[in-house]
C-alpha cells in the first residue's frame, strides 16, 4: 500500500490567497483526520471524518478553514483567505474501525503564508 | 479530562546508552496507548501500541514500553541508543472527549544522540 498521500508537499502563498491541501487515505480506512503542527502549539487535531461524514470539527480554528470529503479516497482542507499565522505543517492521517485506533500519517504539507 | 504529559521536551543521551522517554496519562477508562516517532520533515510513524493484554509492549527499532496502571505511565525505553534514533517522540492516548473519540497527543520529546 502506498500509505497516506498528501499534496502538495510544500506550498508558499501570499496572504489573502486561497489554499487547498489534498489527501488520499489508505484504501479501506474509514476514518480520516486533519492535523496542524506548529512549534508553538504542537500537534492539533482540526477535524475528522467517518465514512466521509465530518464527526468533530471543534479544532477548526475559524471560518476561514473548511474541509470536505466527497468520497472515501479523497479529502481537502481549504483556507480562504490565508493569513501568515496559518503557516504550519498540515498532516492528514487515516485509521480503520475506530477513531481511537492507530493512525497512519501522511508526509505532511508545509504551508508558508507570506 | 483525559490528557498526556511527556516529561522533558529534550532528552540527550550518548550513543549506546539507555533511552528513557517518560509519558504519563490521565484517563477515566482503560486506555489505548501509543508511541509515535517523527523524523525530520516526515509524518508521524507508529512505534508501538498498548490495547489490552501483556503490559510490556515491543515495537519497531528495538523500542519497548510498559503500561503501568498504578502509575498511569507508559514510558518508552531502548537499551542502547543509535544515532539513527534521533527524532521527536510523541506519546498518545485514545480518549473520549467532547462527544467523540480521538487520539490525544503529548507535546513531544526530542531525542538527541551524542556520538
Amino acid at each position: 500500500d502506498a500509505g497516506v498521500i498528501q499534496s502538495p508537499r510544500h506550498e508558499v502563498t501570499e496572504m489573502g490567497q486561497e489554499v487547498t491541501l489534498r489527501c488520499k487515505p489508505i484504501s479501506g480506512h474509514d476514518y480520516l483526520f486533519w492535523y496542524r503542527q506548529t512549534m508553538m502549539r504542537g500537534l492539533e487535531l482540526l477535524i475528522y471524518f467517518n465514512n466521509n461524514v465530518p464527526i468533530d470539527d471543534s479544532g477548526m480554528p475559524e471560518d476561514r478553514f473548511s474541509a470536505k470529503m466527497p468520497n472515501a479516497s479523497f479529502s481537502t482542507l481549504k483556507i480562504q483567505p490565508s493569513e501568515p499565522r496559518d503557516s504550519a505543517v498540515y498532516f492528514c492521517a487515516s485509521s480503520q474501525g475506530h477513531p481511537g485506533n492507530e493512525q497512519f500519517f501522511g508526509p505532511g504539507t508545509r504551508l508558508t503564508v507570506l | 479530562a483525559q490528557s498526556v504529559t511527556q516529561l522533558g521536551s529534550h532528552v540527550s543521551v550518548s550513543e549506546g546508552a539507555l533511552v528513557l522517554l517518560r509519558c504519563n496519562y490521565s484517563s477515566s477508562v482503560p486506555p489505548y496507548l501509543f508511541w509515535y516517532v517523527q523524523y525530520p520533515n516526515q509524518g508521524l510513524q507508529l512505534l508501538l501500541k498498548y490495547t489490552t493484554g501483556a503490559t510490556l509492549v515491543k515495537g519497531i527499532n528495538g523500542f519497548e514500553a510498559e503500561f503501568k496502571k498504578s502509575e498511569t505511565s507508559f514510558h518508552l525505553t531502548k537499551p542502547s541508543a543509535h544515532m539513527s534514533d534521533a527524532a521527536e517522540y510523541f506519546c498518545a492516548v485514545s480518549a473520549f472527549m467532547d462527544s467523540s473519540y480521538k487520539l490525544i497527543f503529548g507535546s513531544g520529546t526530542r531525542l538527541l544522540v551524542r556520538p
